[in-house]
């Protein structure tokens, strides 16, 4: 059963102490990864796409790692803005989004 | 502004009421998807369209009702909840089922009484 785990739960930084997000997975075969940054009470937004192991994407403070068995997402001094959930989803082939639970990060100024 | 737009934004019902959610996306896309999210769950994939079939019904209640009368517009109907359905109830389209990623609307909060 394709499977995906994120750690930790919950994570409370403060401003500027850089940090580093994972996202395990166990999938038959892999189409693709997904970050996504979630706000409370509203609708995931759209962060990465990863398509094979060694693959590296950056947006701002923010850079997604990929491995055949898990990803991360690399948070490099962050602002308080960078506050939220961030959800990891995994495309299997023949088979729909498998999200995992999401790791909800506090940065404190 | 992600081109889904999800209405209403809050929505309290009773059990014995009949609403629905609104989906409308102005991507060009041509899959629809209602994902619903409960507290420290993972979002839960409910109902997929793919050019206006529904080609995934992943074992959903029946008091949950899909329609999608075009590949622009999405509907859930609701009637005789639960107090458990209670829940964030998002929607999210992509190029394709096999392709993409999914882009999702602001959600809809459904609370049941």
């Amino acid at each position: 059963e394709d499977q995906v785990t994120q750690s930790p739960e919950a994570l409370r930084l403060q401003e500027g102490e850089s940090s580093s997000l994972n996202c395990s997975y166990t999938v038959s075969g892999l189409r693709g990864l997904f970050w996504y940054r979630q706000d409370p009470g509203k609708g995931p937004e759209f962060l990465f796409t990863l398509y094979s192991a060694g693959e590296e994407k950056e947006k701002e403070r923010l850079k997604a790692t990929l491995t055949k068995k898990e990803s991360f997402l690399h948070i490099t001094a962050p602002k308080p803005e960078d506050s939220a959930t961030y959800l990891c989803a995994v495309d299997p082939y023949g088979q729909n989004f498998v999200f995992g639970p999401g790791t909800r990060l506090s940065v404190l100024p | 502004e992600t081109g889904v737009t999800q209405t209403p934004r809050h929505l309290v019902m009773g059990m014995t009421n009949k609403k629905s959610l609104k989906c409308e996306q102005h991507l060009g896309h041509n899959a629809m998807y209602w994902y619903k999210q409960s507290a420290k769950k993972p979002l839960e994939l409910m109902f997929v369209y793919s050019l206006e079939e529904r080609v995934e019904n992943n074992s959903v209640p029946s008091r949950f009702s899909p329609e999608c009368p075009n590949s622009s517009h999405l509907f859930l109907h609701l009637h005789t909840l639960q107090p458990e359905d209670s829940a964030l109830y998002l929607c999210a389209s992509s190029q394709g089922t096999a392709t993409g990623e999914l882009f999702f609307g602001e959600g809809s909060r459904l609370t049941v009484l």
